[in-house]
């Protein structure tokens, strides 16, 4: 039972255009949420993170929308950069209940071509 | 402020001989997690540490692991009578007091033959 579902395992884009990652999530107990990228033989690097009581966070090039009633979490990269190529997790965590592990996506590979 | 350490970066053991890993997290961070990542899939949850204090475990933590944080420090994460479906990528991650976002460190990747 997953409950947080990445249902893209691959994503190409062009050097320059947008970049949109999606992720789903089962549990409405969930109010933090946070994008992962990683690197082959590294573990995962922070990127950008939103609370429930958000609908977007942008810092810099990365911009993560919620829609808390459909479930629905984004990621948009604009522009895109060939160094974006890694694999993206989303995470979810419930702040206020468990002790706060999160719980991941399976990932999506991004490969941004020059 | 460096960031989490993890040693060794790689293990390879035989079925049935004993690992241990290690974890040193964000100086200051009192909270400590440990993952599994295995191909294909997310980090996976295993334990967590407050401080001193085991205060989780998952289910995927069968009894031939342990992992202790004595000092409220470093952490240790020891897998006893290994078996080649423990080969995996083991994650260690750290953050603070009330933060929600958790820093990880590069991962000790375990193959068992």
């Amino acid at each position: 039972d997953q409950q947080v579902k990445q249902n893209s395992p691959s994503l190409s884009v062009q050097e320059g255009r947008i970049s949109i990652l999606n992720c789903d999530y089962t549990n409405s107990m969930f109010d933090y949420f946070l994008w992962y990228k990683k690197y082959p033989a590294e573990g995962p690097t922070f990127l950008i993170s939103i609370s429930s009581i958000k609908d977007k966070n942008e810092d810099g090039r990365f911009t993560v929308f919620l829609n808390k009633s459909a479930k629905h979490l984004s990621l948009h990269i604009v522009p895109s950069q060939p160094g974006d190529s890694a694999v993206y997790f989303c995470a979810a965590s419930e702040v206020g209940g468990s002790q706060g592990n999160l719980i991941f996506g399976k990932g999506t590979k991004l490969s941004v071509k020059p | 402020d460096t960031g989490v350490s993890q040693d060794p970066r790689h293990k390879i053991t035989k079925r049935g001989q004993n690992v241990t890993f290690r974890c040193d997290p964000i100086s200051e961070h009192n909270r400590l997690y440990w993952y599994r990542q295995t191909l294909g899939q997310g980090p996976e949850f295993l334990t967590y540490f407050q401080n001193e204090a085991q205060l989780e475990k998952s289910r995927l933590l069968s009894d031939r692991f342990s992992a202790e944080r004595p000092k409220g420090s470093f952490s240790t994460l020891e897998i006893q009578r290994t078996e080649q479906g423990d080969s995996a990528m083991y994650l260690c991650a750290s953050t603070r007091g009330t933060e929600e976002t958790q820093y990880f460190g590069p991962g000790t990747r375990l193959l068992v033959l």
